[in-house]
């Protein structure tokens, strides 16, 4: 079946425009969860959705950054005032929700944002 | 706070040679889960193995081969016989245990493996 999808796959922005990041999770897949990849370094977690409702968005690094998924599949990242700093390899992944493959996070192919 | 050390930046083997990708992980947690990615230069990230913390028999799968001690807080990987297409960067991830079914992953900086014929 298909995986994760995210789109678009590049994005290029110049310093304080808007952008949205689209994620679409595997069908069915309950849980969603947002990261960033820096050059070099592991996924750093910035938020996740169980259904609609975030359930833990404590990885969001200031409120220029905010996610919806508001009908519990497709999510949108959205990050107002870009800067220099958000370039990075936005990755989203989506989890069953169930407990015997309790969090096992299945990743998309990412979002390469770079901020001009 | 949870975090994950992979002191292995890069490692290089020739085709062949067995290899150990070290992972040391810090949690205040009783119950939490351990994990392996890899990711290859396509970019995109592939699940290896999840293991619950209450689980400490070491886990084989083909090539690969997982060696979980509580003791030293470490969860570490092996891949015997490496192949070419083995070069990747491995993660070590870690988990909290609550009271749903999701939570965020850790992640570790990563081991770049450079397998070369």
């Amino acid at each position: 079946g298909a995986g994760v999808s995210q789109t678009p796959s590049n994005k290029v922005t110049e310093k304080g425009k808007y952008v949205e990041l689209r994620c679409d999770p595997i069908s069915g897949h309950t849980a969603l969860y947002w990261y960033r990849q820096s050059l070099g370094q592991g996924p750093e977690f910035l938020i996740y959705f169980q259904g609609t409702g975030a359930a833990d968005d404590s990885g969001l690094p200031n409120d220029r950054f905010f996610a919806v998924r508001p009908e519990g599949s497709v999510s949108t990242l959205k990050i107002q005032r870009t800067e220099r700093g958000d370039s990075a390899v936005y990755l989203c992944a989506s989890s069953t929700g169930s407990q015997s493959s309790y969090n096992e996070q299945f990743f998309g192919p990412g979002t390469r944002l770079t901020v001009l | 706070a949870q975090k994950v050390t992979q002191a292995q930046t890069e490692i290089s083997v020739v085709e062949k040679e067995d290899v150990t990708l070290d992972c040391v992980y810090e949690t205040r947690d009783t119950t939490y889960y351990l994990f392996w990615y890899k990711q290859p230069p396509s970019g995109e990230l592939v699940f290896l193995i999840r293991r619950n913390s209450f689980d400490e028999q070491n886990e084989i799968s083909g090539r690969y081969s997982w060696n979980f001690q509580k003791s030293t807080s470490s969860f570490n990987f092996t891949i015997t016989a490496s192949q070419v297409v083995d070069s990747a960067v491995y993660f070590c991830a870690l988990s909290e245990v609550n009271t749903g079914t999701a939570s965020k992953l850790t992640f570790g900086t990563g081991t770049r493996l450079q397998v070369t014929l």
